[in-house]
């Protein structure tokens, strides 16, 4: 399969806590932020995405905040289960249609 | 993966020979997308498509080019290899509109050059 996580930043995360993963972004003009998880050996993996209207949206197990005022980003997994180690990482839109920016992203593991 | 497949899934070349990757989607997005993820960067975007034989680079094109001639297929080239391109290669697609940018990614391509 195909993966890239050498000499990634590493969050270990005990099974059944919470996870906070977070992201500087560098656009203030972006407008839209996806957070990804690409799992070993397979494509990025749509999480969760918030537009730059809003500062806080929440899905199942997960939660975005977005501060605008200091560009930063994080993910908010509750009750991290084994199945969420993977690489996560962040995107911004800003400039051209459809040209995003994208993070190195960050190593989780969840121990039991 | 929405439907999207890439081939090969590995490919080991030699400096100096044109290598194609092929991505295939059965999902009718009108956007579809190269990328290179490498140790330490995020994904960088190669080339992308708006349409059937509608391109246009991205920030890291130079020794790629790319080809849309269906809405299914997107064909990436490099014209000779060099070693700077050993990566993991994936395509993504989107739909079309305002709202949906999300970005559906296939499983990637390990390519080695030698």
């Amino acid at each position: 399969g195909e993966s890239v996580g050498l000499h990634l930043p590493t969050l270990s995360v005990q099974e059944g806590d919470n996870s906070i993963i977070n992201c500087a972004y560098s656009n203030s003009a972006s407008d839209y932020f996806i957070w990804y998880k690409q799992e070993s050996g397979k494509g990025p993996q749509f999480i969760i995405d918030i537009r730059s209207n809003m500062d806080k949206r929440q899905g199942q197990r997960v939660t975005v905040l977005l501060n605008k005022t200091v560009k930063h980003l994080s993910l908010q997994i509750a009750a991290t289960q084994p199945g969420d180690s993977a690489v996560y990482f962040c995107a911004e839109k800003g400039g051209s249609w459809g040209k995003f920016q994208f993070g190195a992203g960050t190593q989780v593991v969840v121990t039991p | 993966d929405a439907g999207i497949t890439q081939s090969p899934r590995h490919k080991v070349t030699e400096t100096g020979t044109p290598v194609t990757l092929r991505c295939h989607q059965t999902e009718n997005h009108r956007y579809m997308y190269w990328y290179r993820q490498d140790p330490g960067h995020g994904l960088r975007l190669i080339h992308y498509s708006y349409g059937v034989k509608d391109t246009d680079k991205g920030e890291v094109s130079d020794g790629y080019s790319v080809s849309r001639s269906k809405t299914e297929d997107f064909l990436l080239t490099l014209e000779s290899a060099t070693s700077s391109q050993t990566s993991v290669y994936f395509c993504a697609t989107s739909l079309q509109g305002d709202a949906l940018y999300e970005q559906y990614f296939g499983p990637g391509t390990r390519l080695t050059v030698t």
